[in-house]
């Protein structure tokens, strides 16, 4: 299967930038999304960026794509408290409709 | 409006039982999706539905597992027999079509005892 791969853990200082990485191995990706995950709750649709673009940016969040390094990243400015929970990369592929999950980076917000 | 609804959130069961989890998509969505997640890990593909065809059914593990949506909404993920290795938190998805993004219930979690 395609492997996504991300880091377990991040620790931050509450006001701190995070960056969460995520590397996937298919080329053919055609979206690639972040999902965040708080405990005992479904995962929750963050932003997504199309495999043509670099970059995102909504608000906080900033998602930058290097296609030719296969690397995604998502920065949150100004984390906070609630900023705590579990992040989940994910892509699609070119002719399937199957997303591919990461096993998810554990953010950990210090106050 | 209403998200994606799944019932119970908790199960427990014993080895061998049967079971049944439901899903209740956003209103509208045509693709539904079914997911595994075990402690630790991320969600693991089992099922998707567009419409009240299975699309993709690679996912499911073996023929304990199976899942159907008649009329093209709610949908039902049941499992036979049941084994310890089961117990997980299966999570439903639906979209607006395949490959729009997934928008997630809170999960099932199952446990075999």
């Amino acid at each position: 299967g395609e492997d996504v791969e991300q880091s377990l853990f991040l620790s931050v200082r509450e006001g701190d930038s995070s960056v969460i990485n995520c590397t996937y191995t298919d080329s053919s990706s055609t979206y690639l999304y972040w999902y965040k995950q708080e405990p005992g709750a479904g995962l929750q649709l963050l932003t997504y960026i199309f495999s043509n673009m670099d970059m995102k940016q909504d608000q906080r969040l900033t998602v930058l794509l290097n296609k030719k390094d296969k690397h995604l990243s998502l920065r949150i400015a100004d984390t906070q408290t609630g900023d705590s929970a579990i992040y989940f990369c994910a892509e699609t592929l070119f002719g399937f409709n199957k997303f591919y999950f990461g096993s998810g980076t554990k953010l950990n917000v210090k106050p | 409006g209403a998200g994606v609804s799944q019932t119970p959130s908790n199960k427990v069961t014993e080895k061998g039982k049967y079971v049944e989890l439901r899903c209740d998509p956003i209103s509208g969505h045509t693709a539904l999706y079914w997911y595994r997640q075990s402690l630790g890990q991320g969600p693991e593909f089992l099922i998707y539905f567009q419409g009240t065809g299975a699309a993709d059914d690679s996912g499911l593990p073996n023929d304990r597992f199976f899942a159907v949506r008649p009329e093209g909404s709610v949908s039902t993920l049941k499992i036979q027999r049941t084994e310890r290795g089961d117990s997980a938190v299966y999570l439903c998805a639906s979209s607006e079509t395949g490959n729009s993004p997934l928008h997630f219930g809170n999960g099932t979690r199952l446990t075999v005892t």
